[in-house]
């Protein structure tokens, strides 16, 4: 799986957007984004996945440039329950399972 | 729903000693993954079950071990512990063979003195 480069920590205001970055330049045809995050003391919290098209749910946007090399998760309106490290993974379909976290992001929300 | 829960929530043991935790996943999941958490850093993968079949298995020593049982559940075993495997025990379970979208139990904290 490609490896990804994240900023180590971002601050948010709250209600504002917040965008994440995250680099992945080595990614192959069949390889997937995926976004997780987790809040202290929790368990990781699938966000949302894509492939070449932009995404949307209920919780993020996903934004993959059209050479694939980068990404950005977009939270519409940051609040501060969405503070917790942010994991950029990038993987293949059939990798069974397997997801290779980094450091990930840490994204702390202010007032 | 109930999610995906672990037992126990935290554990002690001293080194040498073995250890065994619990998973159960999230009704209808049949794939189960497990991951260690060392503090500060993100989770590393250790196995994936589906169907009762070990499908993938991480950098991880032999002391480690799992099964899955025909209810999808599922137990990480570690023996002969060491000071490194202190650690927050994760489990994930996903409804597809591929575990696109995980869904994460709380952990198992376990700290061996």
């Amino acid at each position: 799986d490609a490896k990804t480069t994240q900023p180590p920590s971002m601050d948010c205001a709250e209600g504002r957007a917040a965008n994440l970055p995250c680099n992945h330049s080595t990614i192959s045809g069949n390889e997937y984004v995926y976004w997780y995050r987790q809040i202290h003391s929790q368990g990781p919290q699938y966000i949302i996945h894509g492939l070449k098209n932009n995404e949307t749910n209920e919780m993020a946007s996903l934004i993959i440039t059209e050479d694939r090399k980068s990404s950005t998760l977009i939270l519409p309106h940051a609040t501060l329950r969405d503070t917790a490290v942010y994991y950029c993974i990038v993987r293949i379909t059939d990798s069974w399972g397997k997801l290779q976290f980094g450091a990930g992001t840490q994204v702390v929300v202010t007032p | 729903d109930a999610g995906v829960t672990q037992s126990p929530t935290h554990l002690i043991k001293t080194r040498g000693q073995q250890v065994t935790l619990r998973c159960s996943p999230i009704s209808g999941h049949k794939s189960v993954s497990w991951y260690q958490q060392v503090l500060g850093q993100g989770p590393q993968f250790i196995f994936q079950y589906y169907e009762k079949e070990e499908r993938g298995r991480g950098n991880f020593p032999d002391r480690f071990s799992a099964r899955q049982f025909p209810n999808y559940s599922s137990e990480l075993n570690v023996n002969a512990l060491l000071l490194g495997d202190s650690a927050l025990y994760l489990c994930a379970s996903s409804l597809d063979p591929e575990g696109a979208s995980q869904y994460f139990g709380p952990g198992t904290r376990l700290l061996v003195l």
